[in-house]
């Protein structure tokens, strides 16, 4: 079993919908949350992060970390065609760049149509 | 430039070949990250660089692994005698020392096929 499981879609949704994205986790020692988005043919770039349990927002993303059932989740808000990409879901018990080695979930592909 | 290079974009080798690939990390940054992206197999950890020194090699998958950084900066991994499970995209990542939150930038990536 992975450490760290996300459905890889493809997920579609219409423009200005709501989209939930989701991770779950088993290893405790994750304390460090992060979302990068991935466009196509490009690397990863990071959204956000979370440390320990909470929200965080971040203009239309909200990012939710819920330690007691190993479950993060972002939300997009008012979702938009530039949105269009693979959202990956990282983790890390020390942090989120220097000497961090990341565990990536395999991403979920996200559509969205005008 | 600004960001991570990687190069080639793109390299396609016959089974049993050995391949370079190179990364160019962001000027300053002192830690170079290596990682594999399989098709469903999300971003897979190989090696992490503090300056010129590997203190977690843990991600490399077998000895015909290896990877080396010369003078703080670009960094070669080197893959021998390659096996189509091989065929992956190789991502390198860079980020400063300083804190625990500092984000790694990542280049676009090495496509690999073996055929």
């Amino acid at each position: 079993q992975k450490e760290v499981e996300q459905d890889p879609g493809p997920l579609s949704v219409p423009e200005g919908a709501i989209v939930s994205l989701n991770c779950t986790y088993s290893n405790s020692a994750f304390q460090y949350f992060m979302w990068y988005r991935q466009y196509s043919r490009k690397g990863p770039e990071l959204l956000m992060y979370t440390y320990s349990s909470g929200n965080k927002e971040d203009g239309r993303f909200t990012a939710q970390v819920d330690k007691s059932s190993k479950y993060i989740s972002l939300f997009i808000r008012d979702s938009q065609p530039s949105d269009s990409a693979t959202y990956l879901c990282a983790m890390s018990a020390h942090g989120t760049g220097t000497a961090s080695k990341l565990t990536f979930g395999t991403g979920t592909r996200l559509q969205v149509t005008l | 430039g600004a960001g991570v290079s990687q190069s080639p974009s793109n390299k396609v080798t016959e089974k049993g070949k050995d391949v370079e690939l190179r990364c160019d990390p962001i000027s300053g940054h002192t830690a170079l990250y290596w990682y594999r992206q399989s098709l469903g197999q999300g971003l897979e950890f190989l090696i992490y660089f503090q300056g010129n020194s590997a203190p977690d090699k843990s991600g490399l998958p077998s000895d015909r692994f290896s990877a080396e950084r010369t003078g703080g900066s670009v960094s070669t991994l080197t893959i021998q005698r390659t096996q189509q499970e091989d065929s992956a995209v190789y991502l390198c990542a860079s980020s400063l020392v300083g804190s625990a939150q500092e984000t790694q930038y990542f280049g676009p990536g090495t496509r690999l096929l073996v055929l």
